[in-house]
């Protein structure tokens, strides 16, 4: 079975902190891929990042920052300074190579406050 | 370059009846894939078009269906709409299909039952 499970349901933090979301996921195939996408009040997701199994690199990418550990299943995602336009909910996402659907975990409500 | 695009963005039904929502994807991707939206269930995957053909199936009984048209167009068809439809209804294109392609969202069509 497959799995995405975000445990933060929401986060509140005052502008310029920094912020972690949280993923764990689960799969038994070798071959996968993560994602990442943000979901602002306009409904929209907006996708952010894609992580193949194979490569375990972490990666920046401006104020935005990715963790994957295979060992612990995870894939987590940090927001340096975070600003009020961060706020929005964010869903990490999976799908194997076999099963080919797109699993979502239930979301991360981030709520930046000024 | 437009996004994806659909139509409507709200709608209103009663119980019994049914309803189609429409989805122009980016231009050039052959790709569509339609997910419901609910405060409980999340985020859940109900099928995949690809060349005009469905491509991938999530669990929704069959009064949710599809189409892709040769212009990549595609269309879901609710009939007997029910209470518990009541959803945010995305589609999301990609380039091709596979489990590797970055899905991209439209705004979604919001379904209201009465």
């Amino acid at each position: 079975a497959q799995k995405v499970t975000q445990a933060q349901t929401e986060i509140s933090v005052v502008e310029k902190e920094d912020v972690t979301l949280d993923c764990v996921y689960e799969t038994r195939d070798t071959t996968y891929y993560l994602f990442w996408y943000k979901q602002p009040p306009s409904g929209e997701l907006v996708f952010l990042i894609r992580r193949n199994s194979f490569d375990e690199q972490n990666e920046i990418s401006g104020r935005y920052s990715w963790n994957f550990q295979k060992s612990t299943s995870s894939f987590n995602f940090t927001i340096t300074a975070s600003q009020v336009v961060d706020s929005a909910v964010y869903f990490c996402a999976l799908v194997s190579y076999n099963t080919d659907k797109l699993i979502f975990g239930t979301g991360t409500r981030l709520q930046v406050f000024p | 370059k437009a996004g994806v695009t659909q139509t409507p963005r709200y709608l209103i039904k009663t119980r019994g009846q049914q309803v189609t929502l429409s989805c122009s994807p980016i231009s050039g991707h052959r790709s569509v894939s339609w997910y419901q939206q609910t405060p409980g269930q999340g985020l859940q995957f109900l099928f995949e078009y690809f060349s005009e053909t469905q491509r991938n199936k999530g669990n929704f009984p069959g009064r949710f269906s599809g189409r892709q048209f040769s212009n990549s167009r595609s269309e879901m068809n609710v009939s007997t709409l029910e209470l518990g439809d009541s959803a945010l209804y995305l589609c999301a294109s990609s380039l091709t299909t596979g489990s590797n392609q970055p899905q991209h969202f439209g705004d979604g069509t919001r379904l209201s039952i009465l």
